[in-house]
């Protein structure tokens, strides 16, 4: 199974301070037939259910506000809040959809206000 | 509007069975794939099981083959998982997920029910 690992556990950014996310595979999940790299990011609030954000490793889902980017290629990645909002408080996940089954998620980075 | 309901969950004790469903509304059920994603406690997200549109194909977490079963309804528009044996371990929130397309492989996840609670305990 492609194991998925994240930094950093968790971080705190100030208001309109941009927030860094990053996600690592334990090989690659870039599909060269069509190059694409099979990764999505979930944003997960307090009592809610996870929320798709990026799919395709930079492709924002319909809604997503633009602040969210999602960039990287093979085993590195990353998510991008460029101006961090309240409401951005949640933990984030990156999961991969290259191996399946499993498909398999990293282990959520938090962020917080600082 | 797409939507998820779970329903199903409870406090089961150890080794005990017991059935989650989820009834999805607001798109073509038999054109996407399904899933059962559950996330501990306090922890991370685990897939558990998919099933693809016709239930041609299926699978399983290594952590509960053999004994869950997910199976689907298209006629109800209904999505199931049989939890057999049951152990502390599964004790979980349980989402249901559709995926992006027919096929079970290669699947994210979108969008997700509110999921029910599953507490395995004596």
């Amino acid at each position: 199974d492609i194991v998925m690992t994240q930094s950093p556990d968790s971080l705190a950014v100030s208001l309109g301070e941009r927030a860094t996310i990053n996600c690592k595979s334990s090989q690659s999940v870039l599909y060269s037939s069509n190059n694409k790299n099979y990764l999505a990011w979930y944003q997960q609030k307090p009592g809610q259910p996870p929320k798709l954000l990026i799919y395709w490793a930079s492709t924002r889902e319909s809604g997503v506000p633009d602040r969210f980017s999602g960039s990287g290629s093979g085993t590195d990645f990353t998510l991008t809040i460029s101006s961090l909002q309240a409401e951005d408080v949640a933990v984030y996940y990156c999961q991969q959809y290259y191996s399946t089954p499993p498909v398999t998620f990293g282990p959520g980075t938090k962020v917080d206000i600082k | 509007e797409v939507q998820l309901v779970e329903s199903g969950g409870g406090l089961v004790q150890p080794g005990r069975s017991l059935r989650l469903s989820c009834a999805a509304s607001g798109f073509t059920f038999d054109d996407y794939a399904m899933h059962w994603v559950r996330q501990a406690p306090g922890k991370g997200l685990e897939w558990v099981s998919g099933i693809s549109w016709n239930s041609g194909s299926i699978g399983y977490a290594d952590s509960v083959k053999g004994r869950f079963t997910i199976s689907r309804d298209n006629a109800k528009n209904s999505l199931y998982l049989q939890m057999n044996s049951l152990r502390a371990e599964d004790t979980a929130l349980y989402y249901c997920a559709k995926g992006p397309s027919k096929l079970v492989t290669h699947n994210w996840f979108d969008p997700w029910g509110q999921g029910t609670l599953v507490t395995v305990s004596s």
